[in-house]
């Protein structure tokens, strides 16, 4: 297995350029998470996705967009690059009934 | 959006000696958990606590949650240079709310 996987790993962006961020789980889970970490700032969820066809806001929202694919795959969408989304972006997902979020590698992204 | 406030931010340390990291909320979680966070790579899941006064230990690392279900501690014993990473608490609260981290940096 090779759990939760994302690309890419580094991604270097110009203000209002748009972007996507994949990821895809092969542990059968059924929700899946998308955190940005910064420095200082522990990591805040963007959106999460509890079950396959259902997407909802996490604490960080604004500048983005997610799409459930289906049940192994969510993506993450930068629709117009901002500088105050210089960050790591992390992919998560956790089975149903569990505690354990299983983490991607994540991806670091810098917007000029 | 639940506050969980950790300490110290950074901590350096020598090989063999102890360290305490602490998590604190003025809410009252549903389950806390640790996380590892190494460089260049996702946060791995280190223990899971559930019930208030619980006590688990995972080899030298010794987790505690507060009675009233509010705060926990990480207790490392005679560190080890393998040990460095960014410890991370989180808070459920139906989803995870996480702590800031605190740097540990354990030299031989």
């Amino acid at each position: 297995n090779a759990g939760v996987t994302q690309t890419p790993k580094f991604q270097v962006l110009k203000t209002g350029q748009s972007m996507t961020l994949q990821c895809a789980q092969d542990m059968n889970h059924n929700s899946m998470y998308w955190y940005r970490q910064d420095p200082g700032m522990g990591l805040r969820l963007i959106y999460y996705s509890a079950s396959e066809g259902t997407t909802d806001k996490g604490e960080v929202p604004n500048g983005y967009n997610v799409s459930r694919l289906n049940k192994r795959e969510f993506s993450l969408r930068l629709e117009s690059a901002a500088p105050s989304q210089t960050s790591v972006y992390f992919c998560a997902s956790l089975r149903q009934g569990g505690y354990e979020q299983y983490f991607g590698p994540g991806t670091r992204l810098t917007v000029t | 959006t639940q506050l969980l406030e950790q300490s110290p931010q950074f901590l350096s340390i020598q090989e063999g000696e102890n360290l305490t990291v602490y998590c604190n909320s003025s809410s009252v979680f549903s389950s806390l958990q640790w996380y590892r966070q190494e460089p260049g790579e996702g946060p791995v899941l280190l223990v899971t606590v559930v019930t208030g006064g619980e006590v688990k230990k995972l080899k030298r690392l010794t987790f505690q949650f507060g009675d009233a279900r509010k705060d926990s501690s990480l207790h490392i014993t005679a560190a080890q240079p393998g040990d460095t990473g960014l410890y991370l608490c989180a808070g459920d609260w139906g989803k995870l709310q996480f702590g800031a981290g605190t740097q540990v940096v354990v030299t031989p």
